[in-house]
């Protein structure tokens, strides 16, 4: 059974472009979350989807911000407009019931230039 | 808000040190305690899952306790290793989401 995968695992960006995050959660999840830890700092909660629905957006921020998880296909994160504040690591983690384990991905690394 | 705080920052111990890291949070409101190991650069290994209703956990060299009147959880390392150099994190469940520590530093010297 494949672990969460991410990609891609670097990601460079110039400011004002598009970032785009793919999570592939573990076989039989139906749950992603994302995480961001920004340098020296701990991970932070971003967002909780299952299939096809948000269920808790409330650690991303209002704007430039969006994820999705399609019936078919990975959950994606995607930033608009990346800015210097953006660079940081997006954790994807998965379970097959919330109160399960998560278990994570190896992350996005996401310089903006 | 629930806070969760890791005490210490950074460890550093010889080889064969017996080690307790210390997680403790500020709404006892959990449905369980997560332990994980960060490798630099890497992703997270979950370690042990403590759900509220248990006192404690254990998988191979490591055991896990929380009390959750009280607001703490130890992980205890027997027998350190170099292999076991690593941040280690703590993350409390509030309903969906995992509230994280900021993480204690370890390193195991031979």
């Amino acid at each position: 059974n494949a672990g969460v995968m991410q990609n891609p695992r670097h990601l460079v960006r110039r400011r004002g472009q598009e970032a785009r995050l793919r999570c592939s959660p573990m076989k039989g999840h139906s749950h992603v979350y994302w995480y961001r830890q920004l340098p020296e700092e701990g991970l932070k909660f971003m967002v909780y989807l299952q299939k096809e629905n948000i269920i808790d957006e409330s650690g991303m921020p209002k704007e430039r911000f969006s994820a999705e998880f399609p019936k078919e296909g990975p959950s994606i994160l995607r930033i608009q407009q990346v800015v210097r504040g953006d660079s940081a690591a997006y954790f994807c983690a998965s379970s097959p019931s919330p109160g399960e384990t998560q278990y994570f991905g190896p992350g996005t690394r996401l310089l903006v230039l | 808000k629930q806070e969760v705080t890791q005490i210490p920052a950074a460890l550093s111990v010889p080889e064969g040190e017996n080690l307790v890291l210390n997680c403790s949070f500020t709404d006892s409101a959990i449905y369980n305690l997560q332990w994980f190991r960060q490798d630099p650069g890497k992703g997270l290994t979950s370690l042990l899952l403590i759900q509220s209703s248990q006192r404690e956990q254990t998988s191979g060299r490591l055991n896990a306790s929380l009390d959750k009147s009280s607001g703490r959880s130890t992980l205890y390392i027997a027998a350190s290793q170099p292999g076991d150099s690593a941040t280690y994190l703590c993350a409390v469940r509030n309903t969906d989401k995992l509230i994280f520590g900021t993480g204690t530093r370890l390193q195991v010297f031979p």
